[in-house]
């Protein structure tokens, strides 16, 4: 199983809304990202996860708030968005070993909306 | 984490070789080069790593030169379904993986 299983698909939010995108993998990967991404844009590094612990934040708001209760799920709690928050939110794993440098894995995202 | 440079778009016919040119200079002696292909609204995928010289997988071949500060992704036969976006990344034994702005690659029939 290679697969990143990412969920909701898409994802309408008002403003004031609070809620959580989720992502799954179970391919014993130590290693999770979560990345946003703009039309027409690449994608943008958010948080890097290794060994269930936080190891990378690119400074990014407290409206975004990660968390990984456990090495095969990562989630992404969001409340207080933005309209400019809309965007595609892509979650990735790879195998996270110190000294292999190894592919990553993608899912296909969640498409999100701010209204 | 090296910068990398490449070109913002491309563009081919169904059948020929691309090759996609990826610059970075201040490569470090630990970093890897990867390939990565992203089609609208999907997550990359994948391609093609290496550290120097050449490599080869199914779909695709990178060529490093010896002093190692630019690498070449060609893609043999292109179709069609090739058109895509193809991101260039340096990246060392860690988990920081940037993406720099990538190659928006056209085939045309």
């Amino acid at each position: 199983d290679t697969e990143v299983t990412q969920t909701p698909k898409h994802l309408v939010m008002g403003m004031t809304n609070k809620k959580s995108l989720k992502c799954e993998q179970h391919m014993g990967h130590r290693a999770m990202y979560w990345y946003k991404q703009k039309a027409k844009k690449p994608p943008e590094l958010m948080f890097v996860y290794s060994y269930e612990k936080l190891s990378i934040n690119e400074s990014v708001p407290s409206r975004f708030s990660p968390e990984c209760p456990n090495s095969s799920l990562l989630n992404l709690h969001l409340h207080a968005l933005q309209p400019e928050d809309s965007a595609l939110y892509l979650c990735a794993s790879s195998q996270g070993w110190t000294g292999m440098n190894t592919e990553a894995f993608f899912g296909q995202g969640t498409r999100l909306t701010v209204v | 984490l090296a910068k990398t440079t490449q070109p913002v778009s491309m563009d081919s016919y169904e059948g020929q070789e691309v090759n996609i040119t990826c610059s970075h200079n201040n490569i470090a002696t630990n970093d890897y080069i990867t390939w990565y292909q992203q089609f609208p609204s999907q997550g990359p995928r994948f391609i093609i790593q290496g550290y120097k010289t050449k490599v080869t997988n199914e779909v695709a071949s990178l060529f490093i030169p010896a002093d190692r500060k630019s690498s070449t992704l060609s893609l043999p036969r292109v179709s069609l379904s090739d058109t895509a976006v193809y991101y260039c990344l340096a990246r060392g034994n860690n988990n920081d993986m940037r993406f720099g702005a990538g190659t928006r690659l056209t085939v045309k029939p």
